[in-house]
């Protein structure tokens, strides 16, 4: 049991265009979703929290134009990169935090998706 | 705010050898507090979590990580280390209310030796 699927796992875009990518929590359900995201041989950055019904929080220095971030239901977010640019590459994982249960406290993430702008 | 310090960038072990990774950890409660593992370009795999009670915690994989209130301290060990142990293993904390997203320590590769 949790997992969470995302997708796509990787995409190659060309500078200014816009990429969707999907979190899906498979057989449980998240009131909350964490967007992080990852460069080269580096950690986890948080970039967002993502809550059903409700706007995202995003972190410092995270522009919340250019990372659109919709959680339209309890096993579904989306984190939308805006007018990509070669910058915005990087390995973008989720996680998602169980609304109950004996998972309530734990995160289980996502397999990451790797976006390359050309 | 709470943070996490993996003090060992790199560690390189010889296969069947024990392996011990180092996380220290800031915060002025006791946190969650996790060890993930991460295979290049994989997501993240949860290897053991300690939410309170006993200090000592068993994982997957044959890991365990032992709870060190006074040392600020969750250090995770093997007795005998496997080839496909090679990855980078993350230390995160999260609040004691659960409810927000993880902090990471910077990592650790581990490189196992044949």
């Amino acid at each position: 049991g949790a997992v969470v699927s995302q997708h796509p796992s990787w995409v190659i875009c060309k500078s200014g265009t816009s990429v969707k990518i999907e979190c899906r929590s498979l057989d449980f359900q998240a009131t909350t979703m964490f967007w992080y995201r990852q460069f080269p041989k580096q950690s986890l950055m948080l970039m967002a929290t993502s809550n059903e019904g409700s706007k995202a929080t995003y972190e410092q220095g995270v522009e919340k134009d250019k990372f659109l971030i919709n959680h339209a239901s309890l096993t579904l977010s989306t984190l939308t990169v805006t007018s990509a640019h070669p910058e915005d590459s990087s390995f973008y994982i989720c996680s998602a935090r169980s609304s109950g249960g004996a998972g309530v406290k734990t995160q289980y993430f996502g397999p990451g998706t790797r976006l390359l702008v050309l | 705010a709470q943070s996490v310090t993996q003090p060992d960038i790199h560690i390189t072990v010889s296969e069947g050898a024990s392996l011990e990774l180092r996380c220290n950890y800031s915060y002025g409660a006791t946190p969650y507090l996790f060890w993930y593992v991460q295979s290049p370009g994989q997501g993240l795999q949860l290897l053991l979590k300690y939410f309170s009670g006993d200090t000592l915690v068993q994982g997957i994989k044959g890991f365990e990580a032992e709870f060190k209130r006074s040392q600020s301290s969750f250090n995770l060990r093997k007795p005998s280390v496997h080839w496909s142990d090679a990855a980078e293993y993350f230390c995160a904390v999260a609040p004691d209310t659960g409810r927000r997203a993880l902090t990471f320590g910077s990592g650790t590769r581990l490189q196992v030796q044949p």
